[in-house]
């Protein structure tokens, strides 16, 4: 079946750390993959996608690649703000199964002035 | 243009009633995703419909059930609920099913909790 692990969180930093939150997956077929975000009292929003390996999706200051080779799809940013503090979710959808979305559990980023 | 509507926003049930949760989808979108938030944990899939017919279901017990309506809006219904049905319920919308081709837009969400 298709699974989604992220990074253990919470994550804190301080303004303009450089950061990284892992994601790797499991999948049948070829999957589209995903990070979506979770502001404090907002709905999920999509962050980032790539439908292909070596895609490299990018929003916001935030990059992710599509690995293949490591299953992995890593989200990064190079200068986090406050306002970056949210729950960032890795996603799957395969190619077996259209509309449906696999989530990783979530990792806390807490960003500190 | 209007996102994403579910209702209601908050309710509370008790053990072994029976809820209905709405979804209205953006305008123009056919397809609709379920989806269980509990606290702590990422959304997990329950169903999709898509031009009013279930096209996929999660590992969810039959006590769950969906439907999609003419004008494409959606109910989720929870038949004798139990503790552990309380979460927050994601609803979900894009044009059409397809891997990574239609972004699926997501509601506020219901919370529901169960006593």
């Amino acid at each position: 079946g298709n699974s989604v692990t992220q990074m253990e969180g919470p994550v804190t930093l301080s303004e303009e750390a450089f950061l990284t939150i892992n994601c790797t997956y499991t999948a049948t077929g070829y999957p589209s993959l995903f990070w979506y975000v979770q502001y404090p009292g907002e709905g999920l929003q999509l962050l980032l996608k790539a439908t292909k390996a070596d895609d490299k999706g990018s929003n916001k200051g935030f990059e992710a690649t599509y690995r293949k080779e490591t299953t992995s799809f890593h989200l990064e940013k190079g200068s986090v703000q406050v306002s970056d503090s949210a729950v960032y979710f890795c996603a799957l959808e395969s190619g077996t199964s259209y509309g449906k979305l696999t989530f990783g559990q979530g990792t806390i980023l807490t960003v500190h002035p | 243009d209007a996102g994403v509507t579910q209702s209601p926003t908050h309710l509370i049930k008790t053990r072994g009633q029976q809820v209905t949760l709405r979804c209205s989808p953006i305008s123009g979108h056919k397809s609709v995703s379920w989806y269980q938030q509990v606290l702590g944990q990422g959304p997990q899939f329950i169903f999709q419909y898509y031009e009013k017919e279930e096209r996929g279901r999660g590992n969810f017990p039959d006590r769950f059930s969906a439907r999609q309506f003419p004008n494409y809006s959606s109910e989720l219904n929870v038949n004798a609920l139990l503790l552990g049905d309380s979460a927050l319920y994601l609803c979900a919308s894009s044009s059409a099913p397809g891997p990574g081709l239609y972004e699926q837009y997501f509601g506020p969400g219901t919370r529901l909790t169960v006593t």
